[in-house]
């Protein structure tokens, strides 16, 4: 167990919808990163907050937002979603920015029908 | 942007000999490569990582080696055991991110007994 926790662990929906995925990070830890790991794509960077500020952005698409909370956990919202979207979603978080290790929480795996 | 590249896709091994999985990076100025180990529906868990004023670094039986003027660094894994079977992840910390990892397409590796 990392100390990462996510919720949901699954989630189902169909084409359009909006969901939201949340994200507590390990006591302590100030920096929350979002990654979606599809088959052919592997492991993508989307977003990353520290201390509540937006600090980095991967290949998010514009239909995706987050944002950190003052008590440090994180949210992903998912929006006008597509079958392509399907895919798990990890958080995973760090003390501090820079040269640091992450530790991934156990993702949440959304499928769009 | 950083561009890390994996290899092999797939790898298998007998039970007792030894794995080599290889990746090369693309910005010159990437200071941080961790390893991650991700098992069928689980997290990727981190299990061995080199910073960028290093050359090596060995955990018992995995080590990592990094070649800066080659860009490339390798996982080597010795005396390879059944429960060593997962799929493998080398990243790169890309100079000057805020801590974001850029993830090869991962390795999966089967040691038969």
């Amino acid at each position: 167990d990392s100390g990462v926790t996510q919720t949901p662990k699954h989630l189902i929906t169909a084409t359009g919808q909006r969901v939201t995925l949340r994200c507590s990070p390990r006591s302590g830890d100030l920096s929350v990163y979002w990654y979606q790991q599809s088959l052919d794509q592997g492991l993508q960077f989307l977003i990353q907050y520290y201390n509540g500020e937006e600090r980095a952005k991967g290949n998010i698409l514009e239909r995706f937002s987050a944002q950190q909370f003052p008590d440090l956990h994180s949210e992903l919202n998912l929006s006008s979603l597509e079958l392509g979207d399907s895919a798990l979603y990890f958080c995973a978080s760090s003390v501090l920015l820079g040269v640091d290790t992450q530790y991934f929480g156990p993702g949440t795996r959304l499928t769009v029908l | 942007g950083e561009n890390v590249e994996q290899h092999p896709s797939t790898l298998s091994v007998q039970e007792g000999d030894s794995a080599v999985i290889k990746c090369t990076y693309s910005d010159s100025a990437s200071n941080y490569f961790p390893w991650y180990k991700q098992e069928l529906g689980k997290r990727p868990q981190l299990i061995i990582d080199i910073r960028s004023n290093v050359g090596e670094k060995k955990d018992q039986r995995i080590a990592v080696t990094l070649n800066k003027t080659a860009k490339h660094f390798s996982l080597h894994i010795t005396e390879t055991q059944p429960e060593d079977s997962a799929v493998y992840f080398c990243a790169a910390r890309p100079g000057g991110s805020q801590g974001n990892l850029i993830f090869g397409k991962g390795t999966k590796l089967s040691v038969k007994p």
